[in-house]
């Protein structure tokens, strides 16, 4: 098993220009997040998926768009990059209840910064 | 909000030395996740509980429901612990969007 599968690991923006983290998954999971994680805060939840068509906002959704549409991939699209969002990126994910033993998997990361 | 507090935010010990890292959250949770990250590096899933004690080699991790705490433990710690140790929980009800995460806990193990 492959796991979690996270590209790019690195990307350099450009304020305005958008892009797009992909994130895989071979373990039939049905719950995938993705997350930020900046200096002296803990990770913040972006957007999550139950579920294949299914999708719904974190904490932090403003600025970034997402899809769900096999259960394997989970990519989150920033529209229109600001410097804010130059962050570290971590895409997750686990069974639902009942459905497994609800470990979370991550992503390697994908460090983006946006000038 | 609901908070998770990890204490202490840094710890630096010396190789050999017993560890321990505590978690606190304010309500009722369904679990509590304790994750690894190696400076650079991914983050890694040590452990899931919800209730009493689970060991992995030199790790162990425990829960105390009524005083809504966790501890993680590192026995005969060494330089390759040095990372930062992540607690987060699910709150009880709480589903793919449930997870709040503490802030760290900075582990420096010197030889």
């Amino acid at each position: 098993n492959a796991g979690v599968t996270q590209t790019p690991k690195f990307q350099v923006l450009k304020t305005g220009q958008s892009m797009t983290l992909q994130c895989a998954q071979d373990m039939n999971h049905e719950y995938m997040s993705w997350y930020r994680q900046d200096p002296g805060m803990g990770l913040r939840l972006i957007h999550y998926s139950v579920g294949a068509g299914i999708t719904d906002q974190g904490e932090v959704p403003n600025g970034y768009n997402v899809s769900r549409s096999t259960t394997e991939d989970f990519p989150l699209r920033l529209l229109s990059a600001a410097p804010s969002q130059t962050s570290v990126y971590f895409c997750a994910s686990n069974h639902a209840a009942g459905q497994g033993s609800g470990e979370l998997f991550f992503g390697e990361g994908s460090r983006l910064t946006v000038l | 909000k609901n908070e998770v507090e990890q204490s202490p935010q840094n710890l630096t010990a010396q190789e050999g030395e017993f560890i321990t890292i505590n978690c606190s959250y304010s309500v009722g949770i369904s679990a509590l996740h304790w994750l690894q990250q190696h400076p650079g590096g991914g983050i890694v899933s040590l452990f899931m509980l919800s209730s009493g004690k689970k060991k992995h080699g030199r790790l162990i991790a425990t829960i105390n429901i009524q005083e809504k705490h966790s501890s993680l433990h590192i026995t005969a710690s060494h330089p390759r612990d040095s990372a930062v140790y992540i607690c987060a929980v699910r709150y009880s009800g709480g589903g793919a969007d449930g997870l709040t995460f503490g802030k760290g806990t900075h582990l420096i193990i010197q030889p």
